[in-house]
């Protein structure tokens, strides 16, 4: 059965370091989101990408973030300095239609020191 | 601001026994629900989903009930299975825009032999 992936499972990072997480989407999906979960909290929308660019984004994601689709495979997220308030679990997910459930891959636990 | 929420944080039941997780709304451009069941350390698994047009929907031992009058919606696990011990999402989304998922804040259900 086809599976959203991310690598890496585990990142550890200093404060002010920049980091890029990555998600291979399920291969005929077009629609691609992330979400993160700070521990003991909800599951909260960052941002969601169609077509080579952001659809819609959240108050979260302001100008340390940034997602892109550099080979038309993966799929990154990027925070360019980061924060102790930035650890969390991220979760990327995937749709096909845009209209129907979306998948989730295992999750990269970001820990900023 | 709390669009989707789960009153009950935790839930224990016993094993061949129904569970009934509830989930309330207040965003009546919601048309769209799906329950997610979360591991340790895992991403959130798509269980099943209703459409606003419907008031109930079945997959195997799982059934999921719209009231949009109430804005409330369920879902029962029959009979319940030791593996179905995990943090349980209500999400929802809106049909127009980007779709992203408004969850809440997950129950935990324990499944006792």
């Amino acid at each position: 059965e086809p599976e959203v992936t991310q690598t890496p499972s585990h990142q550890v990072t200093q404060m002010g370091q920049e980091v890029i997480l990555r998600c291979v989407p399920i291969s005929n999906h077009l629609y691609f989101y992330w979400y993160r979960q700070i521990l003991g909290q909800k599951v909260e929308f960052l941002v969601s990408f169609y077509n080579n660019e952001i659809s819609e984004k959240s108050e979260i994601f302001d100008d340390q973030f940034s997602v892109e689709r550099p080979d038309g495979s993966n799929f990154t997220l990027k925070i360019r300095s980061t924060k102790l308030e930035d650890s969390a679990m991220y979760f990327c997910a995937t749709t096909g239609t845009g209209f129907s459930e979306q998948y989730f891959g295992p999750g990269t636990r970001l820990t900023v020191t | 601001d709390q669009q989707v929420k789960q009153n009950s944080p935790s839930l224990s039941v016993q094993e061949g026994r129904i569970s009934i997780l509830n989930c309330d709304y207040t965003n009546s451009m919601f048309d769209y629900f799906l329950w997610y069941k979360k591991y340790p350390a895992e991403g959130p698994t798509f269980l099943i989903s209703i459409s606003s047009i419907k008031d109930k929907n079945e997959d195997g031992r799982f059934t999921v009930f719209l009231n949009k009058s109430a804005k409330h919606l369920s879902l029962h696990i029959v009979p319940s299975q030791p593996g179905d011990s995990a943090v349980y999402f209500c999400a929802a989304k809106e049909i127009q825009g980007a779709q992203k998922l408004v969850f809440g804040q997950g129950t935990r259900l324990t499944i006792n032999p």
